[in-house]
């Protein structure tokens, strides 16, 4: 069946580095997508989101790459910090109705 | 924090019993969606209510079920409980399913023994 995944579960990088999260995409009919963090003992928080007729998206710190050849998407983090630290999951809007389906998400630990 | 609240915050029950989740939306927002959230997993859609209607459902069995009250509050229900029911149960809220103004609550997290 179609799906949302992610190439890794865990990633650790050194504070200061850059970090770059990765998401592939089966439902070719989808056309948005959105970012969340997920800090442990919390809901999912909205970071950033893409639609399908654009290949990036920046906002603070943070940038979005779509490619939709590849049904591939990335979230990058420039000077991760500490507080990055969380679980990141991609969701794609597969309806009408802003019905959001995750991946299963990447860990993300920022060594200081 | 963001203004959506659940309650509870745990719950255990044992299988076949059934079980209310309650969620309180951001002021201002008339939509909630529900999703369930397994141990080491993406949260997984289980349905949407918009103006007190059910709008769009995912791939859960009808022993879920759900409520949206006028002041655009939620319960989620679940019957027969069974032990792959434990997870955390997530709801968001948000303006008319806009993902950018989502705001999800902590969650309940719920044991079924």
């Amino acid at each position: 069946g179609e799906s949302v995944g992610l190439h890794l579960p865990t990633l650790s990088v050194q504070e200061g580095d850059n970090s770059i999260i990765n998401c592939a995409y089966s439902n070719s009919a989808s056309d948005y997508f959105i970012w969340y963090k997920q800090e442990s003992g919390k809901g999912p928080q909205f970071i950033i989101d893409i639609r399908s007729n654009m290949d990036k998206r920046q906002g603070q710190r943070v940038t979005v790459l779509l490619n939709k050849t590849v049904k591939h998407l990335s979230l990058q983090i420039a000077a991760t910090q500490p507080g990055d630290s969380a679980v990141y999951f991609c969701a794609e809007d597969r309806a009408t109705g802003n019905q959001f389906y995750f991946g299963t998400g990447t860990s993300l630990t920022v060594i200081p | 924090e963001t203004g959506v609240t659940q309650s509870p915050t745990h719950l255990i029950k044992t299988r076949g019993q059934q079980v209310t989740l309650r969620c309180s939306s951001q002021s201002g927002h008339n939509t909630v969606s529900w999703y369930q959230q397994a141990l080491g997993q993406g949260p997984q859609f289980i349905f949407q209510y918009y103006r007190e209607e059910e709008n769009g459902r995912g791939n859960f069995p009808p022993r879920f079920s759900g409520l949206q009250f006028p002041n655009y509050s939620s319960e989620l229900n679940v019957n027969a409980l069974e032990l792959d029911d434990s997870a955390l149960y997530l709801c968001a809220s948000s303006q008319s399913g806009r993902a950018e103004t989502q705001y999800f609550g902590p969650g309940t997290r719920l044991l079924v023994l």
